[in-house]
């Protein structure tokens, strides 16, 4: 079954520091996501991307954060400057040709910074 | 207020128990989730449903547009389907808006 990974499952970071936490997506989906989940919260969303553009993100999402679909397969999500306050789970998710259909997510990466 | 709510936010069953978990929503939507969170922190669809009811094994999850409600029933509880179950609701938008979840803890 098709499915969505992310890389890397686990990272710790020092606090000022760039990341880039990785993901690839279903191969014939449309549609990309990231949201996080900061410990004992609730998943909150962060971006949209589609057709190779921003289509809608949230005030978390700041210019820290920027997203790219580089190579056609990978769609990525950046930390600048890495706050002690970014620490969550980051999940990535997919959806197939239009809206409103199925996200699929991946298991996530647990960013932890210092 | 949260857009999306959930209960309740735990729950303790023995297996075998019937169980039902509710969720609200304030906002237009256009679908409804439910999604399964292991310990491990990995979520997984269960259902997608604009209306009427859905079945996948022991998993029934309902919905009632004009109510702005959905129900996520287990039949036949078992210790493995212990996890956090949460509804999101996709509201027209690019974005799921998430309920804070119900976490589930089936004994044996």
């Amino acid at each position: 079954e098709p499915e969505v990974t992310q890389t890397p499952s686990h990272q710790v970071t020092q606090m000022g520091q760039e990341v880039i936490l990785r993901c690839v997506p279903i191969s014939n989906h449309l549609y990309f996501y990231w949201y996080r989940q900061i410990l004992g919260q609730k998943v909150e969303f962060l971006v949209s991307f589609y057709n190779n553009e921003i289509s809608e993100k949230s005030e978390i999402f700041d210019d820290q954060f920027s997203v790219e679909r580089p190579d056609g397969s990978n769609f990525t999500l950046k930390i600048r400057s890495t706050k002690l306050e970014d620490s969550a789970m980051y999940f990535c998710a997919s959806s197939g040709q239009g809206e409103n259909t199925e996200a699929f997510f991946g298991q996530g990466t647990r960013l932890t910074v210092v | 207020k949260n857009e999306v709510e959930q209960s309740p936010q735990n729950l303790t069953a023995q297996e075998g128990e019937f169980i039902t978990i509710n969720c609200s929503y304030s906002v237009g939507i256009s679908a409804l989730h439910w999604l399964q969170q292991h310990p491990g922190g990995g979520i997984v669809s269960l259902f997608m449903l604009s209306s009427g009811k859905k079945k996948h094994g022991r998993l029934i999850a309902t919905i009632n547009i004009q109510e702005k409600h959905s129900s996520l029933h287990i039949t036949a509880s078992h210790p493995r389907d212990s996890a956090v179950y949460i509804c999101a609701v996709d509201g027209n938008t690019d974005k799921l808006i998430f309920g804070t979840g119900t976490r589930l803890q089936v004994f044996p």
